[in-house]
């Protein structure tokens, strides 16, 4: 049974860094994994989607990486902002099979000014 | 972009109420999914469409049921509503794996 554990759950940085987030899975066997952001009481909204064949997707500031052999992803973000503060989530999809994701429980992020 | 829209971002329902949360998805996507969200337990998936009328117990289908008619509907039922019922409850649709997951923006839902 897969297995996606983010670390760290919270994460607390002032503004300007740049910071990695990462997400580990236990079953390297995947089809895809995909990043979201959600904001506190809102849905989950897509960040990025890397393809198993892929090893990493850009998007603005923000980079994921996918090491399928160490069963690892990033995201990193870039030059953060007030405004990045969210919980990020992973969600690992499998081949073969039902390919309903796995959810990470989700790194919650705070930039502060 | 394709949008899944959630009828209410807010419900409060009495104890022993039928409650029904509807999603839409404008893309003709054939795969659509109802989450619930607890905070230290992370999503879980309570019931999956892969096709109209067809429907697949997820991890916790226990006092919920589904319906979905149409292909761009999907909704939850609470057939009596518990107070371990009060979550936050998210749509999702997908085209296939391929192209990952949309969600909508959820519906904050208190039983009392």
């Amino acid at each position: 049974k897969q297995e996606v554990t983010q670390i760290p759950a919270a994460l607390s940085v002032p503004e300007g860094e740049n910071l990695v987030l990462n997400c580990s899975f236990t079953d390297s066997a995947i089809y895809n994994l995909q990043w979201f952001r959600q904001d506190p009481g809102k849905g989950l909204t897509s960040l990025l989607l890397i393809q198993s064949s892929q090893r990493e997707q850009t998007s603005g500031r923000l980079n994921a990486s996918l090491d399928k052999s160490s069963g690892r992803s990033t995201l990193y973000i870039a030059a953060s902002q007030p405004g990045d503060s969210a919980t990020y989530l992973c969600a690992v999809s499998r081949t073969g099979g039902s390919y309903i994701p796995t959810f990470g429980r989700g790194t919650s992020l705070i930039v502060h000014p | 972009d394709v949008k899944v829209t959630q009828s209410s971002r807010y419900l409060v329902k009495r104890t022993g109420e039928k409650v029904f949360l509807e999603c839409v998805q404008d893309m003709d996507h054939e795969n659509m999914f109802w989450y619930r969200q607890d905070p230290g337990l992370g999503l879980r998936l309570i019931y999956f469409s892969y096709d109209v009328k067809m429907k697949e117990k997820g991890d916790i289908p226990e006092g919920y049921s589904v319906s979905r008619e149409k292909k761009e509907r999907f909704s939850l039922i609470l057939e009596s509503a518990s107070t371990n019922q009060t979550s936050m409850y998210l749509c999702a649709s997908s085209w296939d794996r391929d192209y990952g997951y949309t969600f909508g923006s959820g519906t904050r839902l208190t039983v009392v």
